[in-house]
């Protein structure tokens, strides 16, 4: 079975400081799709970013980069200039082919003032 | 515009009633699915289904039914509400296939927060 590992229950950064969460994840396939998404306090499940296994490049979104490492199965997110928007539960979500979504336990992240 | 959209938003039940959650999604997705947040657990697969008229187990399935009668439409039922079902439920949906545009991204409803005493 997939399975993805967030080792990081919580974590906090100053505002406008860089922060990085990981992630790693374990199968055999080689077709998969990884994927960070936000949680806030509204409860609203919002996707931050995805990337293609077959992708060597890794995926930017703005102030979010992943760095995708595919022989050691880590997937981490990187959020630059911390925003007190930020503020929020980040899960790390992993899909082999059309196969259901596989999330992790998250990831709360505090952005302080 | 609507998306994903879950009904009720709230719910409180007493142990062993019935109740039937409701998730509507207007992007003529072929997928669907249910999934139940628990604090320190992240989001857990109940059911999905890969097209009208059919349904699969996810995760942890036990003590829940679903029905995907029509391609918009996906219903998650509780027959005897128990307290370990206290949790957050998700309905989320998505195109099939890999290749087209948008496929693999999964839309989430708000969520819908059920209680049982």
């Amino acid at each position: 079975a997939q399975t993805v590992t967030q080792s990081q229950p919580e974590m906090s950064v100053q505002e406008a400081e860089t922060v990085t969460l990981s992630c790693t994840y374990d199968t055999s396939e080689n077709n998969y799709y990884l994927f960070w998404y936000k949680q806030p306090p509204s409860r609203q499940m919002i996707l931050v970013i995805r990337q293609e296994a077959y992708k060597q490049q890794n995926a930017t979104e703005n102030r979010f980069s992943v760095n995708f490492q595919k022989a050691a199965k880590s997937f981490s997110l990187k959020i630059s200039d911390s925003q007190l928007g930020d503020t929020a539960m980040y899960f790390c979500a992993f899909m082999i082919g059309n196969t259901p979504l596989v999330f992790g336990k998250g990831t709360r992240l505090s952005v302080i003032a | 515009n609507a998306g994903v959209t879950q009904t009720p938003k709230f719910r409180v039940l007493k142990t062993g009633q019935s109740m039937t959650l409701l998730c509507a999604q207007d992007m003529n997705h072929e997928y669907m699915y249910w999934y139940r947040q628990d604090p320190g657990m992240g989001l857990r697969l109940i059911h999905y289904s890969v097209g009208e008229g059919t349904t699969a187990k996810g995760e942890v399935p036990d003590g829940y039914n679903v029905s995907r009668l029509k391609k918009q439409n996906f219903l998650l039922g509780l027959e005897s509400a128990a307290p370990s079902q206290t949790s957050v439920y998700f309905c989320a949906s998505s195109y099939a296939g890999t290749g087209r545009s948008g496929a693999n991204v999964l839309t989430f409803g708000a969520g819908s927060r059920l209680t049982v005493l």
